[in-house]
C-alpha cells in the first residue's frame, strides 16, 4: 500500500524556471493538500482541495498554482521559481470527513537559486 | 482564521523524564487537536489526536490533554526514550475543514 506519493524527492531550479510537483495517492480519500516546512515556521498550507473538482487558497498561496486531475492527484505548480520558495514541500490527503488524519507523503526538498 | 500557537520550541530531557507540549488555539469552533511527530528526514506522522467531546485520552506513554474553555490542548510523554526525540507539531481543524499547524517544538532525549 504506497499511500501518498510525491515525486521528485529533490529539486533544484534556477530563478525564473518552472515545475510542477505531482502527488498521487491510493487510498480513496476526498481531500489533497499541499504544505510547505520551513525552519522554525512549522507546516504552512498552500492550497487544498476539499474534493474532486474544488481547490482553495491556503496561508501562502502566493506564486503557486495548483490542479486537482483526478480525485487522486493533486498536482503543484511553481510558474517563475524565487529563492523565497526554497523549502521542503509535503502532499497530504484525508478522507474529508470530520476530524479524520491526514496521511503525508515522503516530501519533495526543492532548492531555487 | 484559526492560528495554533505552540511552546516551547525546543526541549531537552533525559532519558526516562516526562515532557509536555503545550498548544493554544484561536477559533472556539475549532474540535479537532491532533499531534503528529516527524523524526529527520521523515514526514509527519499521527501519534495521537483528541475531539472536543473528549479532556484527555491516552495512548500507553502519550496523553493529550483538552481545555476547551482556555483554549489550549498539551502532549504528555512519560518514561521518554532517546527514540522520542523527533518535532512534534500540534494542529487544529473545525469539521471538515483544513488542519492549521503550530510552529513544532524539538525534543532532544538524552541517554
Amino acid at each position: 500500500n504506497a499511500g501518498v506519493t510525491q515525486t521528485p524527492k529533490f529539486q533544484v531550479l534556477k530563478t525564473g524556471q518552472s515545475m510542477t510537483l505531482q502527488c498521487a495517492q491510493d487510498m480513496n480519500h476526498n481531500s489533497m493538500y499541499w504544505y510547505r516546512q520551513d525552519p522554525g515556521m512549522g507546516l504552512r498550507l498552500i492550497y487544498y482541495s476539499a474534493s474532486e473538482g474544488t481547490t482553495d487558497k491556503g496561508e501562502v498561496p502566493n506564486g503557486y498554482n495548483v490542479s486537482r486531475l483526478n480525485k487522486r492527484e493533486f498536482s503543484l505548480r511553481l510558474e517563475s521559481a524565487a529563492p523565497s520558495q526554497t523549502s521542503v514541500y509535503f502532499c497530504a490527503s484525508s478522507p474529508g470527513q470530520p476530524n479524520t488524519e491526514a496521511f503525508f507523503g515522503q516530501g519533495t526538498r526543492l532548492t531555487v537559486v | 482564521g484559526e492560528n495554533v500557537e505552540q511552546h516551547p520550541s525546543t526541549l531537552s530531557v533525559q532519558e526516562g523524564d516526562s515532557a509536555v507540549i503545550k498548544c493554544t488555539y484561536s477559533d472556539s469552533a475549532s474540535n479537532y487537536f491532533p499531534w503528529y511527530k516527524q523524526e529527520l528526514g521523515k514526514r509527519p506522522q499521527l501519534i495521537i489526536d483528541i475531539r472536543s467531546n473528549v479532556g484527555e485520552k491516552k495512548d500507553q506513554r502519550i496523553a493529550v490533554t483538552l481545555n476547551k474553555t482556555a483554549k489550549h490542548f498539551s502532549l504528555h510523554i512519560t518514561e521518554t526514550q532517546p527514540e522520542d526525540s523527533a518535532v512534534y507539531f500540534c494542529a487544529a481543524s473545525k469539521g471538515f475543514q483544513k488542519l492549521v499547524f503550530g510552529t513544532g517544538t524539538r525534543l532532544l532525549v538524552s541517554p
